[in-house]
């Protein structure tokens, strides 16, 4: 089946920093999202970004799909982007299903 | 609108006993679908409906049952609970075209079989 890989698996950061997590994937993929966990458990979709880049405020989305990779950038970080960041992938082709990657925990510090 | 609901938000059965996880949603949405996530890992699909009649088994659905007999409701139901079905379950909801589009998810409900 298909692999999702995402990296960094941990990032601590200082607040205000700017940071960039990535996604690969290892097959062609109809469908990416991003996804963030809050310390409380609430799952929240970021983007849905098949390809292209999209921006929501202080976070932006590129992916690349024919080079298998997506990047999701935390620009000005604060407390309150702590959690997981989770990508899940659709794997072209009927009867898929999205594939979750294994999170990258990420810490703001004050 | 509420959203994606589940009820309860935790549950401690006993090795054999039976329980059914509770998911709504008021958002009109066709597609809804239920995950597991386990400790360290992603989430993992267990059974997942394009429709109110019409569901399909995911990743991971031994051990568990579905049904949609309305567009709101998607229950799921543990037949004879296992530790290792010890985890935290999500229920999700999305629109359009396809299932896997932008899912939006209920809170969660944490399962503890002893």
């Amino acid at each position: 089946g298909i692999q999702v890989e995402q990296s960094p698996p941990d990032l601590i950061l200082q607040e205000g920093a700017n940071s960039t997590l990535r996604c690969n994937f290892s097959d062609s993929v109809n469908n990416l999202q991003w996804f963030h966990q809050n310390p409380w458990g609430q799952l929240i979709n970021l983007f849905y970004i098949p390809s292209g880049t999209k921006q929501n405020g202080r976070l932006s989305a590129t992916t690349v799909a024919t080079e298998r990779y997506s990047l999701l950038y935390i620009s000005s970080s604060q407390t309150t982007d702590s959690g997981v960041y989770f990508c899940a992938v659709e794997l072209t082709g009927a009867n898929s299903k999205l594939t979750f990657g294994k999170g990258i925990t990420l810490s703001v510090r004050p | 609108n509420a959203g994606v609901t589940q009820t309860p938000k935790f549950q401690v059965l006993k090795t054999g006993q039976s329980m059914t996880l509770q998911c709504a949603q008021d958002m009109n949405h066709e597609y809804m679908s239920w995950y597991r996530q386990d400790p360290g890992m992603g989430l993992r699909l267990i059974h997942y409906s394009v429709g109110a009649g019409i569901t399909d088994q995911g990743e991971v659905p031994n051990g568990y049952n579905v049904s949609r007999s309305t567009t709101e409701d998607f229950p799921l139901r543990l037949l004879s609970a296992a530790p290792s079905q010890t985890s935290v379950y999500f229920c999700a909801s999305s629109y359009g075209g396809h299932w896997t589009n932008e899912q939006f998810f209920g809170p969660g409900t944490r399962l503890t079989v002893l």
